[in-house]
């Protein structure tokens, strides 16, 4: 049974570029959420989706997008890259209905820097 | 807003000592409270949790309590191992929230 998984895992980008980074979620889970983790920090909130809708977002400017195809994986886009938006973004999947969608399983991340 | 504080890393063991990681936390209603753990090169790891006041969360020889009159949901193992090694993370989700808040991680490293 394959976890949450994400591509790539790592990625280097310069200041103006845009990106994109994908998870698949793990099998039977319908909702992803996307989280960014700066160097010693915890993770924050970015959005979450669920019927390929986005439900609820983050304190994170709009050049942070997202998409959830009907297979369930997601898309996290990042716009105009600024050197703040380094990072290691975080993926992590639940199933809405099941705990309260509190239980959530975490991919090991791709780790963005932007030069 | 909510908000986790836990306390500042590294925290520095010997093999078979007791931890103890103290998050407080702020928040309105009843969150849920939960430790996650991140071993190096890895993705978090739900450890434990607690959905209502005074609920005891155990894992793995871990365990915390959800005390509501005092904000707090420390973590807490009695004897640790050097396989312990890793990253912990306190986090909440408010009530009718899909998001977790998260604290800023302590780091454990245990020595043999």
């Amino acid at each position: 049974d394959a976890g949450v998984t994400q591509s790539p895992t790592h990625l280097i980008k310069t200041r103006g570029q845009q990106v994109t980074l994908r998870c698949s979620p793990k099998s039977g889970h319908d909702t992803v959420s996307w989280y960014q983790q700066a160097l010693g920090q915890g993770p924050q909130f970015i959005f979450q989706y669920y019927e390929e809708e986005e439900r609820q977002r983050g304190n994170f400017p709009d050049r942070f997008s997202g998409h959830q195809f009907p297979n369930y994986s997601s898309e996290l886009n990042v716009n105009a890259l600024l050197l703040g938006d380094s990072a290691l973004y975080l993926c992590a999947s639940s199933l809405a209905y099941l705990d309260n969608n509190e239980k959530l399983f975490f991919g090991s991340g791709t780790q963005l820097s932007v030069l | 807003g909510n908000s986790v504080t836990q306390m500042e890393g590294p925290v520095t063991l010997s093999e078979e000592a007791f931890l103890t990681i103290n998050c407080t936390y702020t928040a309105t209603g009843y969150p849920s409270l939960f430790w996650y753990v991140q071993y190096p090169g890895e993705g978090l790891q739900l450890l434990l949790k607690a959905t209502k006041a005074d609920d005891k969360g155990s894992n793995k020889g871990f365990e915390a309590t959800y005390r509501k009159e005092t904000t707090s949901f420390h973590l807490e193992k009695g004897s640790v191992q050097v396989s312990d090694s890793a990253v912990y993370f306190c986090a909440l989700k408010g009530t009718g929230r899909r998001a977790l808040t998260f604290g800023s991680g302590t780091r454990l490293q245990v020595q043999p």
